[in-house]
């Protein structure tokens, strides 16, 4: 595709409900990577695929927290049981090569939890 | 882990104008990226610059790696040039690119 595309852009959620979150990545990209954002600061790394792979989930909040890329193309970041301190805007990227490469972000998912 | 600090915080700009940024990093690093978020906050790549200096139209990036800082200039300034500006570095020891993100520098370019 033209670009890394994400979906919802935007979900609002009550407090203990599940939630799912796409990232589309440009294609052939081996590299997919999801990053949380909250509001006033810099996107901080959650987790890394290797094609199907997650080679690292280090950034991960909580357990409640899971990603999925099973055929090492679409990736789901799913969160459990939501909470108010979940709400951030959810960040996937994508880059051809696992090093020394550029990667590109896609739009972004805001997500509220009330 | 690594610090990332980036400098000003906030930046007021009339059109027309030049500005530096800067953004100073606490180790060493495989590379660092500049990226502008736009204020619909999507994030767009600048530079891929682990050393030198590259140059894009406007835009201009420096990084002295052994002194672990990167500066980004913006000449001529542009009310579309308002937005955050990020630095990402990419931390040594890890199989993977790991960016982490700077504090950010947020421009207002006003008419």
């Amino acid at each position: 595709g033209a670009g890394v595309s994400q979906s919802p852009r935007y979900k609002v959620a009550k407090r203990g409900q599940d939630v799912a979150l796409r990232c589309d990545p440009i294609s052939g990209h081996v590299s997919l990577f999801w990053y949380q954002q909250a509001l006033g600061q810099g996107p901080e790394f959650l987790t890394y695929f290797q094609n199907e792979a997650q080679l690292d989930k280090s950034g991960l909040p909580s357990d409640r927290f899971f990603a999925e890329r099973p055929e090492g193309s679409v990736s789901t970041l799913k969160i459990q049981r939501t909470q108010q301190e979940d709400s951030a805007v959810y960040l996937c990227a994508s880059s051809l090569a696992p090093k020394f490469d550029t990667q590109y972000f896609g739009p972004g998912t805001r997500l509220t939890v009330l | 882990g690594i610090q990332v600090e980036q400098s000003p915080p906030d930046l007021i700009l009339q059109e027309g104008a030049n500005s530096t940024l800067r953004c100073n990093f606490s180790d060493s690093v495989n590379n660092l990226q500049w990226f502008h978020q736009n204020p619909w906050g999507q994030l767009i790549n600048l530079f891929y610059i682990p050393s030198g200096t590259k140059q894009n139209g406007r835009l201009s990036a420096t990084t002295v790696a052994t002194e672990r800082y990167s500066l980004l200039y913006i000449s001529s300034s542009q009310t579309t040039d308002s937005g955050v500006y990020f630095c990402a570095v990419d931390v040594l020891n890890t199989g993977f690119q790991k960016l982490v993100f700077g504090t950010g520098t947020r421009l207002l370019v006003s008419p």
